[in-house]
């Protein structure tokens, strides 16, 4: 099945405390992003990938680190997580064909205290 | 960068009746405009989108429409049935912007049984 997976689904962590949460896709697509989604914010992009390693800042990429070693995976690194940082992320991808849906994973929820 | 802006942000509806959400952009480039919704708990799926070069497109009860001179793009449900109840976020990517959507506030439509 043709699919974006993301690891932890849940996530209570506390402040300072290095944290990454993993994204999967098995599609073979090239374009893979992140996003953070606050209520009445929309979906904000904090990072994307092209392709292997390739990667480059999104709107709000303050705070976050990625990296695209393999095409399948794009993992999302909070160094030193603050409260601000709580929210509900969202991994996505598409392929780079010239087809520009986006597929995105279940959605991580992230508490930092 | 690209600006989107999404209205209204609730939208009540009668079962049966039509919805309108309409949305702006700033950035005369944009050349893809896809509509997301997103069920509570759920992650973001496209459920219909437009390229510049087209004027309307329809998929059975949806419905979108673009207008390129006055940068504004609008969604249409007609027959709306209670499993139209969701999150409904519009987006656009500018040209040459590698894929990089910017997203609406999100517009949550109730449909009243």
């Amino acid at each position: 099945e043709a699919q974006v997976t993301q690891n932890p689904r849940y996530l209570i962590t506390v402040t300072g405390k290095k944290l990454t949460v993993t994204c999967s896709q098995n599609m073979n697509h090239e374009y893979m992003s992140w996003y953070r989604q606050d209520p009445g914010l929309g979906l904000r992009q904090i990072y994307y990938s092209m392709n292997v390693e390739v990667t480059d800042k999104g709107d709000v990429p303050e705070g976050y680190k990625v990296s695209r070693k393999e095409k399948r995976n794009f993992p999302l690194i909070l160094e030193s997580p603050s409260p601000n940082q709580t929210s509900l992320y969202f991994c996505a991808s598409s392929s780079g064909q010239g087809a520009y849906e986006q597929y995105f994973g279940p959605g991580t929820r992230l508490t930092v205290t | 960068g690209e600006n989107v802006e999404q209205h209204p942000s609730t939208l009540s509806v009668q079962e049966g009746d039509s919805a309108v959400i309409k949305c702006t952009y700033s950035d005369s480039a944009s050349n893809y405009f896809p509509w997301y919704k997103q069920e509570l708990g759920k992650r973001p799926q496209l459920i219909i989108d437009i390229r510049s070069n087209v004027g309307e497109k329809k998929d059975q009860r949806i419905a979108v429409t673009l207008n390129k001179t006055a940068k504004h793009f609008s969604l249409h449900i007609t027959e709306t049935q209670p499993e139209d109840s969701a999150v409904y976020f519009c987006a656009a990517i500018p040209s040459g912007s590698a894929r990089q959507l910017t997203f609406g506030s999100g517009t949550q439509l109730t449909v009243l049984p």
